[in-house]
């Protein structure tokens, strides 16, 4: 298996544009979490989907934000309009949840917003 | 919710030193304790998690201890080595299914 997959690796755009951040989970997992990484925050969990459902989106810092997982196969993460503090290195994580508890982290999308 | 302290922020060491990291965790339902490595550029990755009917496990040069009575865990790592340098994130998770995650550890190993 590939592991998680994610598209794309790097990403710049420009203030006020749409941006969106594609996932692949491994085969078999029920699980899938979006992060978002800043030097000053740290790791933090955006939404959570499990069976292709969110189950907690309590994360997605404001309504800019939309995720949707249409298939077990696929996530998007994305943010329109996009800001200057919304750069960052996006995460997509699955998990076998129920069966086994680690995380699988997929390369992470280092988005600039100039 | 659950909530993760992590110390220290940074941990600088030289080369064959050991290095400790330590966890505190809120929720007493909590069960599952991870540890997570980031490589400079590159993704967490899984080193060794340790479960609450435990106390200590090794593998190789690295272990994890847990306190469920003072809720803390920590991570041990022995004669460090270079490419142990990397940033260290410990999580816990209980009932809900969603780990909560620390700071992060900046670890440096000076050769």
């Amino acid at each position: 298996d590939a592991g998680v997959i994610q598209s794309p690796r790097h990403e710049v755009t420009e203030m006020g544009q749409e941006v969106t951040l594609r996932c692949k989970p491994i085969s078999g997992h029920n699980s899938l979490f979006w992060y978002r990484q800043t030097m000053m925050r740290g790791l933090e969990l955006l939404i959570y989907f499990n069976n292709n459902v969110p189950i907690d989106d309590s994360g997605m810092p404001e309504d800019r934000f939309s995720a949707k997982m249409p298939n077990a196969s696929f996530s998007t993460l994305k943010i329109q309009p996009s800001e200057p503090r919304d750069s960052a290195v996006y995460f997509c994580a699955s998990s076998p949840m129920g069966v086994v508890d680690e995380q699988f982290f997929g390369p992470g999308t280092r988005l600039t917003v100039l | 919710g659950e909530n993760v302290e992590q110390h220290p922020s940074t941990l600088s060491v030289q080369e064959g030193d050991s290095a400790v990291i330590k966890c505190t965790y809120s929720d007493s339902a909590s069960n599952y304790f991870p540890w997570y490595k980031q490589e400079l550029g590159k993704r967490p990755q899984l080193i060794i998690d340790i479960r609450s009917n435990v106390g200590e496990k090794k593998d190789q040069r690295i272990a994890v201890t847990l306190n469920k009575t003072a809720k803390h865990f920590s991570l041990h790592i022995t004669e460090t080595q270079p490419e142990d340098s990397a940033v260290y994130f410990c999580a816990a998770k209980g009932g809900s299914y969603i780990p909560t995650f620390g700071r992060g550890t900046s670890l440096i190993v000076h050769p």
